[in-house]
């Protein structure tokens, strides 16, 4: 099966800009959740979608939005960037089994915002 | 508020030792416990998942506990290897049903020494 895909893998914005990342979940995950790690606040949860509909948010500004497609596959969308937002940003697929909720990471799209 | 603390932030020893890595909680009600392992530039990688109901957990060489009362898990690293070498971080899903997310420690960064 293949693991979680996230693209682009980096990318270089100005202040201002928008970007949108993209994040395809393991298949038959219905659930995606988004992260943001960044040194200094370590890994922060951005929202979480499931079956197109956005289940939770974290404790960020509206410039940050995300939306779940009916494939699952997600992407996020941060408008009027800020070099603030530089940062690894993380999407999961979740399991869920006998065991409870399991995440399965993507490998992150870097953003640096110059 | 719920917030996750890792000591020590750091951590080297050399090969073959066994370790113990700490994570603190601060809200008991919790719906879960997990242990990641992060690759530098990766995402992460699910090692065990304690349920609240569960006292431990256990995978190869890793054995995690979870002490919900007193707020405490502990994953222990037995035997460790070069490879083992990665910042591990540990997370608790907690909040009210239907809106529960992921709250992260900051990661304690381990160095196996040859």
């Amino acid at each position: 099966k293949a693991g979680v895909t996230q693209t682009p893998r980096y990318l270089i914005k100005t202040r201002g800009q928008q970007v949108t990342l993209s994040c395809s979940p393991i298949s038959g995950h219905r659930s995606v959740s988004w992260y943001q790690q960044t040194p200094g606040q370590g890994l922060q949860f951005l929202f979480e979608y499931f079956s197109e509909t956005q289940r939770n948010k974290g404790n960020f500004p509206g410039r940050f939005s995300g939306r779940q497609f009916s494939n699952s596959r997600s992407e996020m969308n941060v408008s009027t960037l800020e070099l603030g937002d530089s940062a690894l940003y993380l999407c999961a697929s979740t399991y869920l089994g006998g065991s409870g909720e399991k995440l399965f990471f993507g490998s992150g799209t870097q953003l640096s915002v110059l | 508020k719920q917030e996750v603390t890792q000591i020590p932030a750091a951590l080297s020893v050399p090969e073959g030792e066994n370790l113990v890595l700490n994570c603190s909680f601060t809200d008991s009600a919790i719906y879960n416990l997990q242990w990641f392992r992060q690759d530098p530039g990766k995402g992460l990688t699910s090692l065990l998942l304690i349920q609240s109901s569960q006292r431990e957990q256990t995978s190869g060489r890793l054995n995690a506990s979870l002490d919900k009362s007193s707020g405490r898990s502990t994953l222990y690293i037995a035997a460790s290897q070069p490879g083992d070498s990665a910042t591990y971080l540990c997370a608790v899903r907690a909040g009210i049903q239907g809106a529960q997310k992921l709250v992260f420690g900051q990661g304690t960064r381990l160095t196996i020494n040859p």
